[in-house]
């Protein structure tokens, strides 16, 4: 089993439209997750950190649940721009990054 | 301007042809790390280094080392490079430790013949 697993998509979102996508992580030892986004191959950029009560940051919304082991990335209004693959990462043991295979998001007008 | 370069960029090569990837922030980050993208499996960690010469392997080491003996310079370099090290690369830096946000380098694709 991986230690982060992510349904890889794609999921096909009308403009304006909500969707929402979680992770599983393997570690209960994990502490920090985050949520990173990628375009086309590109390198990686962080989308937003993933705290234990929840955040927001714009119409993108992250939770944490520890008891059930993921976290969730939800997009209210969907642009255009949004299209993209989001990457899960979750902290291993000491020093250790690990990445889910990224779920990819296609907003379509 | 702040950032994390790589070279070379692209880079075809040979089986067993040595080869070295070059990785520099100007950031004066201490977290330094190298990750492969395949398709279906994600990026997965190779070697990160938490300092100057302190160095740990990642998950997929093998084939790989590195090695830390400036603050700002992190080269990933494969002795005897294999047809299964054919992957995309990443370079990433962060501030202090691994639970801060990473940044990037743009990436080297790199095939091995």
């Amino acid at each position: 089993r991986k230690e982060v697993e992510q349904d890889p998509g794609p999921f096909n979102v009308p403009e304006g439209a909500t969707v929402a996508f979680n992770c599983t992580y393997s570690n209960s030892a994990s502490q920090s997750f985050f949520w990173y986004r990628q375009d086309c191959r590109k390198e990686p950029k962080l989308l937003m950190s993933v705290y234990s009560s929840g955040n927001e940051d714009g119409r993108f919304t992250a939770q944490l649940n520890r008891a059930s082991q993921y976290i969730s990335l939800l997009i209210r209004d969907s642009k255009l721009s949004d299209s993209a693959t989001y990457l899960c990462v979750v902290t291993g043991s000491w020093g250790k990054l690990q990445f889910g295979a990224g779920t990819q998001v296609v907003v379509t007008p | 301007e702040a950032q994390v370069t790589q070279n070379p960029r692209y880079l075809i090569t040979v089986t067993g042809k040595k080869l070295t990837v070059t990785c520099s922030q100007n950031m004066n980050h201490e977290y330094m790390s190298w990750y492969r993208q395949d398709p279906g499996l994600g990026l997965r960690q190779i070697y990160y280094s938490m300092n100057v010469e302190v160095t740990d392997k990642g998950d997929v080491p093998e084939g790989y080392k590195v090695s830390r003996k400036e603050k700002r310079n992190f080269p990933l370099i494969l002795e005897s490079p294999s047809p299964n090290q054919t992957s995309l690369y990443f370079c990433a830096s962060s501030p202090g430790t691994f639970r801060e946000t990473q940044y990037f380098g743009p990436g080297t694709r790199l095939l091995v013949l």
